[in-house]
Protein backbone atom coordinates (compact mmCIF):
# COMPACT_ATOMS: atom_id res chain seq x y z
CA UNK A 1 0.00 0.00 0.00
CA UNK A 2 1.68 3.16 -1.15
CA UNK A 3 -0.91 5.49 -0.31
CA UNK A 4 -1.00 6.15 -3.95
CA UNK A 5 -3.77 5.53 -6.02
CA UNK A 6 -5.03 5.98 -9.67
CA UNK A 7 -8.03 6.03 -11.80
CA UNK A 8 -8.92 4.23 -13.55
CA UNK A 9 -6.55 1.34 -14.12
CA UNK A 10 -7.41 0.49 -17.59
CA UNK A 11 -8.71 3.37 -20.11
CA UNK A 12 -9.12 2.46 -24.03
CA UNK A 13 -9.49 5.81 -26.03
CA UNK A 14 -10.19 6.97 -29.57
CA UNK A 15 -8.50 9.96 -31.10
CA UNK A 16 -11.10 12.29 -30.93
CA UNK A 17 -11.95 11.19 -27.27
CA UNK A 18 -11.62 13.47 -23.88
CA UNK A 19 -10.81 11.68 -20.75
CA UNK A 20 -8.96 12.17 -17.28
CA UNK A 21 -6.62 10.51 -15.72
CA UNK A 22 -7.33 10.76 -11.43
CA UNK A 23 -4.53 10.81 -9.03
CA UNK A 24 -4.62 10.97 -5.21
CA UNK A 25 -2.29 10.62 -2.36
CA UNK A 26 -3.12 10.13 1.22
CA UNK A 27 0.50 10.38 2.10
CA UNK A 28 0.43 14.28 3.08
CA UNK A 29 2.62 14.96 0.23
CA UNK A 30 2.93 18.50 -0.93
CA UNK A 31 4.52 17.73 -4.53
CA UNK A 32 2.65 15.49 -7.33
CA UNK A 33 4.14 14.11 -10.47
CA UNK A 34 3.46 12.71 -13.63
CA UNK A 35 5.75 10.26 -15.56
CA UNK A 36 4.85 8.32 -18.92
CA UNK A 37 6.33 4.87 -19.44
CA UNK A 38 6.23 3.62 -23.38
CA UNK A 39 7.44 -0.16 -24.44
CA UNK A 40 10.82 -0.65 -23.68
CA UNK A 41 11.56 3.02 -22.66
CA UNK A 42 12.97 4.47 -19.67
CA UNK A 43 9.90 6.34 -17.74
CA UNK A 44 9.98 10.02 -18.47
CA UNK A 45 9.15 12.92 -16.19
CA UNK A 46 6.57 14.83 -17.75
CA UNK A 47 4.97 17.25 -14.95
CA UNK A 48 5.97 18.19 -11.44
CA UNK A 49 3.67 20.16 -9.06
CA UNK A 50 4.37 21.70 -5.74
CA UNK A 51 2.27 23.60 -3.11
CA UNK A 52 -0.13 23.43 -6.29
CA UNK A 53 2.03 24.91 -8.66
CA UNK A 54 3.42 23.69 -11.87
CA UNK A 55 6.79 24.13 -11.28
CA UNK A 56 8.22 21.97 -14.38
CA UNK A 57 6.50 20.60 -17.84
CA UNK A 58 9.07 18.59 -19.86
CA UNK A 59 8.28 19.61 -23.32
CA UNK A 60 4.79 17.42 -23.31
CA UNK A 61 2.51 18.17 -26.20
CA UNK A 62 -0.56 20.47 -25.22
CA UNK A 63 -2.67 17.62 -26.01
CA UNK A 64 -2.00 16.75 -22.13
CA UNK A 65 -2.92 19.24 -19.71
CA UNK A 66 -2.54 18.31 -15.98
CA UNK A 67 -4.31 20.22 -13.32
CA UNK A 68 -3.69 20.15 -9.69
CA UNK A 69 -6.77 21.47 -7.86
CA UNK A 70 -5.13 20.78 -3.89
CA UNK A 71 -2.11 18.57 -2.31
CA UNK A 72 -4.33 15.63 -2.37
CA UNK A 73 -5.34 15.77 -6.42
CA UNK A 74 -3.50 15.66 -9.11
CA UNK A 75 -5.52 15.17 -12.99
CA UNK A 76 -4.48 14.70 -16.14
CA UNK A 77 -6.28 15.66 -18.93
CA UNK A 78 -6.02 14.08 -22.18
CA UNK A 79 -7.43 15.30 -25.50
CA UNK A 80 -7.21 14.15 -29.21
CA UNK A 81 -4.50 12.01 -28.50
CA UNK A 82 -2.62 9.76 -30.81
CA UNK A 83 -1.77 6.23 -31.18
CA UNK A 84 1.77 6.54 -30.13
CA UNK A 85 0.30 8.19 -26.74
CA UNK A 86 -0.35 4.84 -25.73
CA UNK A 87 1.61 4.11 -22.70
CA UNK A 88 1.46 3.60 -18.65
CA UNK A 89 0.83 6.74 -17.42
CA UNK A 90 2.44 7.22 -13.69
CA UNK A 91 1.84 9.47 -11.05
CA UNK A 92 3.89 9.58 -7.42
CA UNK A 93 3.94 12.27 -5.00
CA UNK A 94 6.56 13.47 -2.50
CA UNK A 95 6.79 15.65 0.78
CA UNK A 96 9.29 17.97 -0.92
CA UNK A 97 10.49 18.38 -4.70
CA UNK A 98 13.06 16.23 -4.74
CA UNK A 99 12.32 13.78 -2.02
CA UNK A 100 12.04 10.10 -2.35
CA UNK A 101 8.61 10.19 -4.43
CA UNK A 102 6.11 6.92 -3.91
CA UNK A 103 4.25 6.09 -6.80
CA UNK A 104 1.07 4.58 -7.91
CA UNK A 105 0.19 1.87 -9.77
CA UNK A 106 0.07 3.30 -13.08
CA UNK A 107 -3.36 4.05 -15.40
CA UNK A 108 -2.69 1.90 -18.77
CA UNK A 109 -3.85 3.75 -21.57
CA UNK A 110 -4.64 2.50 -25.17
CA UNK A 111 -5.19 4.92 -27.75
CA UNK A 112 -7.12 3.60 -30.91
CA UNK B 1 20.14 11.60 -19.64
CA UNK B 2 20.50 9.16 -16.77
CA UNK B 3 24.09 9.37 -15.29
CA UNK B 4 24.17 5.59 -13.95
CA UNK B 5 25.52 2.78 -15.75
CA UNK B 6 23.95 -0.87 -14.83
CA UNK B 7 23.92 -4.40 -16.22
CA UNK B 8 20.77 -4.97 -18.32
CA UNK B 9 19.97 -8.24 -16.41
CA UNK B 10 21.27 -10.51 -13.45
CA UNK B 11 20.24 -13.75 -12.38
CA UNK B 12 20.16 -14.85 -8.97
CA UNK B 13 19.20 -18.10 -6.58
CA UNK B 14 15.89 -17.55 -4.60
CA UNK B 15 17.82 -17.55 -0.55
CA UNK B 16 20.43 -16.09 -1.76
CA UNK B 17 22.23 -12.59 -1.78
CA UNK B 18 21.38 -10.37 -4.60
CA UNK B 19 24.46 -8.02 -5.50
CA UNK B 20 22.88 -5.51 -8.04
CA UNK B 21 26.16 -2.86 -9.31
CA UNK B 22 25.79 0.94 -10.28
CA UNK B 23 28.71 3.15 -12.37
CA UNK B 24 28.18 6.42 -11.26
CA UNK B 25 31.67 8.08 -11.92
CA UNK B 26 30.51 11.27 -12.70
CA UNK B 27 28.75 12.03 -9.56
CA UNK B 28 28.72 15.34 -7.53
CA UNK B 29 29.63 16.07 -4.04
CA UNK B 30 26.14 17.36 -3.73
CA UNK B 31 24.72 14.29 -5.37
CA UNK B 32 22.52 10.98 -3.57
CA UNK B 33 22.36 7.37 -4.97
CA UNK B 34 18.68 6.49 -4.71
CA UNK B 35 17.44 3.20 -5.65
CA UNK B 36 14.18 2.30 -6.94
CA UNK B 37 12.49 -1.23 -8.46
CA UNK B 38 9.62 -2.45 -10.55
CA UNK B 39 7.90 -5.29 -10.18
CA UNK B 40 5.98 -5.70 -13.37
CA UNK B 41 3.09 -3.79 -14.41
CA UNK B 42 3.43 -1.94 -11.24
CA UNK B 43 4.81 1.51 -10.22
CA UNK B 44 8.38 2.07 -8.98
CA UNK B 45 8.79 1.52 -5.64
CA UNK B 46 11.40 3.43 -3.68
CA UNK B 47 13.94 1.02 -1.98
CA UNK B 48 16.98 3.15 -0.66
CA UNK B 49 19.26 6.06 -0.84
CA UNK B 50 22.63 7.28 0.46
CA UNK B 51 24.86 10.04 0.35
CA UNK B 52 28.33 9.02 1.59
CA UNK B 53 27.89 6.30 4.13
CA UNK B 54 26.56 2.60 3.87
CA UNK B 55 22.68 2.55 4.45
CA UNK B 56 20.87 -0.33 5.53
CA UNK B 57 16.75 -0.65 5.95
CA UNK B 58 13.99 -3.46 6.16
CA UNK B 59 14.41 -3.72 2.41
CA UNK B 60 18.00 -3.73 1.62
CA UNK B 61 21.54 -2.59 2.07
CA UNK B 62 23.45 -0.40 0.16
CA UNK B 63 27.39 0.23 -0.65
CA UNK B 64 28.68 2.89 -1.28
CA UNK B 65 32.62 2.98 -2.66
CA UNK B 66 34.71 5.56 -0.82
CA UNK B 67 34.97 7.61 -3.76
CA UNK B 68 31.57 7.33 -4.82
CA UNK B 69 32.18 6.62 -8.32
CA UNK B 70 30.10 3.33 -7.75
CA UNK B 71 27.63 1.51 -5.37
CA UNK B 72 25.93 -2.11 -4.75
CA UNK B 73 22.57 -2.63 -3.91
CA UNK B 74 22.07 -5.71 -1.79
CA UNK B 75 19.18 -8.13 -1.18
CA UNK B 76 20.46 -10.36 1.30
CA UNK B 77 18.03 -12.86 0.91
CA UNK B 78 15.97 -12.49 -2.21
CA UNK B 79 12.73 -14.22 -2.90
CA UNK B 80 10.92 -14.71 -6.36
CA UNK B 81 8.84 -11.45 -5.07
CA UNK B 82 12.12 -9.38 -5.86
CA UNK B 83 11.96 -10.22 -9.58
CA UNK B 84 11.69 -6.62 -11.04
CA UNK B 85 14.11 -4.17 -12.31
CA UNK B 86 16.12 -2.35 -10.39
CA UNK B 87 17.30 1.09 -10.92
CA UNK B 88 19.85 3.10 -9.70
CA UNK B 89 19.77 6.67 -10.11
CA UNK B 90 21.94 9.85 -8.72
CA UNK B 91 19.99 12.98 -7.72
CA UNK B 92 20.50 16.18 -5.73
CA UNK B 93 17.88 16.57 -2.66
CA UNK B 94 15.52 18.84 -2.88
CA UNK B 95 14.15 21.40 -5.95
CA UNK B 96 13.67 20.70 -9.84
CA UNK B 97 17.46 18.71 -9.76
CA UNK B 98 15.98 16.86 -7.60
CA UNK B 99 14.05 14.78 -10.32
CA UNK B 100 14.14 11.54 -11.02
CA UNK B 101 15.64 10.84 -14.45
CA UNK B 102 15.45 7.04 -14.71
CA UNK B 103 17.44 4.63 -17.05
CA UNK B 104 16.92 1.35 -18.45
CA UNK B 105 17.98 -0.38 -15.15
CA UNK B 106 18.76 -3.89 -14.34
CA UNK B 107 16.03 -7.32 -14.81
CA UNK B 108 16.59 -9.24 -11.72
CA UNK B 109 15.39 -12.88 -12.31
CA UNK B 110 14.79 -14.54 -8.95
CA UNK B 111 15.11 -18.07 -9.88
CA UNK B 112 13.44 -21.35 -7.53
Amino acid sequence: ETGVTQTPRHLVMGMTNKKSLKCEQHLGHNAMYWYKQSAKKPLELMFVYSLEERVENNSVPSRFSPECPNSSHLFLHLHTLQPEDSALYLCASSLMSGREQFFGPGTRLTVL
Amino acid sequence: DAKTTQPPSMDCAEGRAANLPCNHSTISGNEYVYWYRQIHSQGPQYIIHGLKNNETNEMASLIITEDRKSSTLILPHATLRDTAVYYCIVRVAGGSQGNLIFGKGTKLSVKP
